[in-house]
């Protein structure tokens, strides 16, 4: 069984740039879900992808914004990037279900801007 | 209403002791509490979770006890190891909503030899 996995590791951008972060579910599970986690801080949550639609947003402005591809891939992209924007992106995946509901994390991409 | 409020923000515990790092919710709403356990670098790794039908779950060395009325949870790390060195997060979420999950503010855990 493969984990959730993303790319890239690390990423430096300057300010007002725009970035997109890729993350592969992990084998079986068809729901994606992006967190921000600043330092020292718990994840917060961005949004959620589920049939390739977005199932959920939290409290972030429309320059986040995302797919979820037919192999249940996913991407964030960020416009306009600011630098409160620096922080650990992760991608969660899961099985939307009455009995699944577990979310496992990918090792995340360490965005730092600029 | 969303928030979870976990404590301590750090604790030191000796090796063989016990852990415990509590959690406290106000949205009646949530039916999931996982606890993830994060080292640095890394991306969060679920631990043990527990649904508010029961009131305790054990894995191992770690127990969540879980109280519904004060609407609290707490996770307890039996024999403390120095591997057990990380960073401990409290969740909540509703589970068929979004599923979104509600992190607490996290707290460090130092296992010392």
């Amino acid at each position: 069984e493969t984990g959730v996995t993303q790319s890239p590791t690390h990423l430096i951008k300057t300010r007002g740039q725009q970035v997109t972060l890729r993350c592969s579910s992990q084998s079986g599970h068809n729901t994606v879900s992006w967190y921000q986690q600043a330092l020292g801080q718990g994840p917060q949550f961005i949004f959620q992808y589920y049939r390739e639609e977005e199932n959920g947003r939290g409290n972030f402005p429309p320059r986040f914004s995302g797919l979820q591809f037919p192999n249940y891939s996913s991407e964030l992209n960020v416009n306009a990037l600011e630098l409160d924007d620096s922080a650990l992106y992760l991608c969660a995946s899961s099985t939307r279900g009455p009995s699944s509901y577990e979310q496992y994390f990918g090792p995340g991409t360490r965005l730092t801007v600029t | 209403q969303q928030q979870v409020k976990q404590s301590p923000q750090s604790l030191i515990v000796q090796k063989g002791g016990i852990s415990i790092i509590n959690c406290a919710y106000e949205n009646t709403a949530f039916d999931y509490f996982p606890w993830y356990q994060q080292f640095p670098g890394k991306g969060p790794a679920l631990l043990i979770a527990i649904r508010p039908d029961v009131s305790e779950k054990k894995e191992g060395r770690f127990t969540i006890s879980f109280n519904k009325s004060a609407k609290q949870f707490s996770l307890h790390i039996m024999d403390s190891q120095p591997g057990d060195s990380a960073t401990y997060f409290c969740a909540a979420s509703m589970i068929g909503n979004t599923d979104k999950l509600i992190f607490g503010t996290g707290t460090r855990l130092q296992v010392f030899p």
